[in-house]
């Protein structure tokens, strides 16, 4: 079975500065989809970013870019510039390509705070 | 608005009560999934939905049961509601997107307590 592990818990980062937060996967899979979400307090669940593992170019949103070594197996997010609106809940989450049905496997998920 | 509407929002059980929570998109997607989540454990797959008709079991099915009723709508009741079962539930579906791949929308959750 797939895991994915978000070894921290919490991380804080200054307004303005950058962030990187960090995610680990296990598959024997060659085909799946990396993502990221963030979750504010009103508990929406809102994509941040995707990588396809096929990709070897890192996925890029705005001040949201990733960082994918498929041979580590390892996804951080980083997050440039950060604003007071990114406080939240990010998750990190794994599904299989193939027949898999679209299910997502969710890391623990890591609290960030943004101080001004 | 197209989404995930999810009713309640919270909810209050005593242990061995049943409840169900409704789910419809207006989306008109194929799959939908029941998720729950608790702290420093992510959200935890309880059952799914591929299409309309078919069910199946998630990482974490006991004690649930789910309905596709048709395609729009997927609910999820539990029998007899046991402490552990205190959680955030959230419905989610998914669909393909030209260019875009595959998509999943989310509701905004349930909060459930079992007292």
């Amino acid at each position: 079975a797939q895991t994915v592990t978000q070894s921290q818990p919490e991380m804080s980062v200054q307004e303005a500065e950058t962030v990187t937060l960090s995610c680990t996967y296990d598959t024997s899979e060659s085909d799946y989809y990396l993502f990221w979400y963030k979750q504010p307090p009103s508990r929406q669940m809102i994509l941040v970013i995707r990588q396809e593992a096929y990709k070897q170019q890192n996925a890029t949103e705005n001040r949201f870019s990733v960082n994918f070594q498929k041979a580590a197996k390892s996804f951080s997010l980083k997050i440039s510039d950060s604003q007071l609106g990114d406080a939240a809940m990010y998750f990190c989450a794994y599904r299989r390509g193939g027949t898999s049905y679209g299910k997502l496997t969710f890391g623990q998920g890591t609290i960030l705070t943004v101080h001004p | 608005n197209a989404g995930v509407t999810q009713t309640p929002k919270f909810q209050v059980l005593k242990t061995g009560q049943s409840m169900t929570l409704q789910c419809a998109q207006d989306m008109n997607h194929n799959s939908m999934y029941w998720y729950r989540q608790d702290p420093g454990m992510g959200l935890r797959l309880i059952y799914y939905s591929a299409s309309e008709g078919t069910t199946d079991k998630g990482e974490v099915p006991n004690g649930y049961n789910v309905s596709r009723l048709n395609k729009r709508e997927f609910s999820l009741r539990l029998e007899s509601a046991a402490p552990s079962q205190t959680s955030v539930y959230f419905c989610a579906s998914r669909a393909y997107a030209q260019g875009l791949g595959y998509g999943y929308t989310f509701g905004s959750g349930t909060r459930l307590t079992v007292v």
